[in-house]
């Protein structure tokens, strides 16, 4: 069946380094694909969506471009702040599964001063 | 921006006891859904539905029931809870229209004693 995959339930940085978080999905049918974050005590809001092969995506500093070629979606951000420290969710919707999403287990993104 | 609210943010029950969570979104959305954070496994759908009276089972659906009563609210019921529902519960909201990114509203902490 569909599904998601991210790699790295921890990840560390300095403030002012880049990141990649990983994001890799599986499916058959035409995918779109989400980035959420979700601070501390709030709930998870949209980040970044795309369908579009090869097309960077950008908000808040943070960018993704979907590779159907290598079924991946990872969220970068060339310099991150403090503000920065949250959970990240890669999600994907696919023509099969309707209004369905589904989610990966979630990026913990720590950002030290 | 979608408007999500729950209630209520916090529960405390013991094993047996019967809970109703409440959701209500404001932006004519079609589509709700009901969700379960813990840790290492990210957001699991329970149970979502597509307009009022309408109920589709989702992926972790054992010992949960929903009910749509209007467009508007969104109800989960556990009504004999046992501890390993005590979770995080999160309510979403989409529209029918794609690419169906979903609003969340901010959450309801449970816990079953």
């Amino acid at each position: 069946g569909d599904s998601v995959t991210q790699t790295e339930g921890l990840v560390t940085l300095t403030k002012g380094l880049p990141v990649m978080l990983n994001c890799t999905y599986q499916t058959t049918y035409s995918p779109f694909l989400f980035w959420y974050v979700q601070h501390l005590n709030e709930a998870p809001k949209l980040l970044l969506k795309s369908s579009t092969d090869n097309k960077r995506t950008e908000h808040q500093g943070f960018y993704a471009t979907l590779h159907k070629s290598s079924s991946s979606f990872h969220l970068q951000k060339s310099s991150v702040q403090l503000s920065d420290s949250a959970l990240y969710f890669c999600a994907l919707s696919a023509s099969n599964m309707g209004y369905k999403l589904t989610f990966g287990t979630g990026t913990s993104l720590l950002v030290d001063p | 921006e979608a408007a999500v609210t729950q209630s209520p943010r916090n529960k405390v029950t013991v094993t047996g006891g019967n809970v109703t969570l409440s959701c209500r979104q404001t932006n004519s959305h079609n589509y709700m859904y009901w969700y379960r954070q813990d840790t290492g496994h990210g957001l699991r759908l329970i149970h979502y539905s597509y307009g009022a009276g309408n109920l589709q089972i989702g992926d972790v659906p054992d010992g949960y029931k929903a009910t749509r009563t209007t467009q508007e609210d969104f109800f989960l019921l556990l009504e004999l809870a046992s501890p390993s529902q005590t979770s995080l519960y999160f309510c979403a909201s989409s529209d029918a229209r794609g690419p169906y990114e979903q609003y969340f509203g901010p959450g309801t902490r449970l816990t079953v004693l």
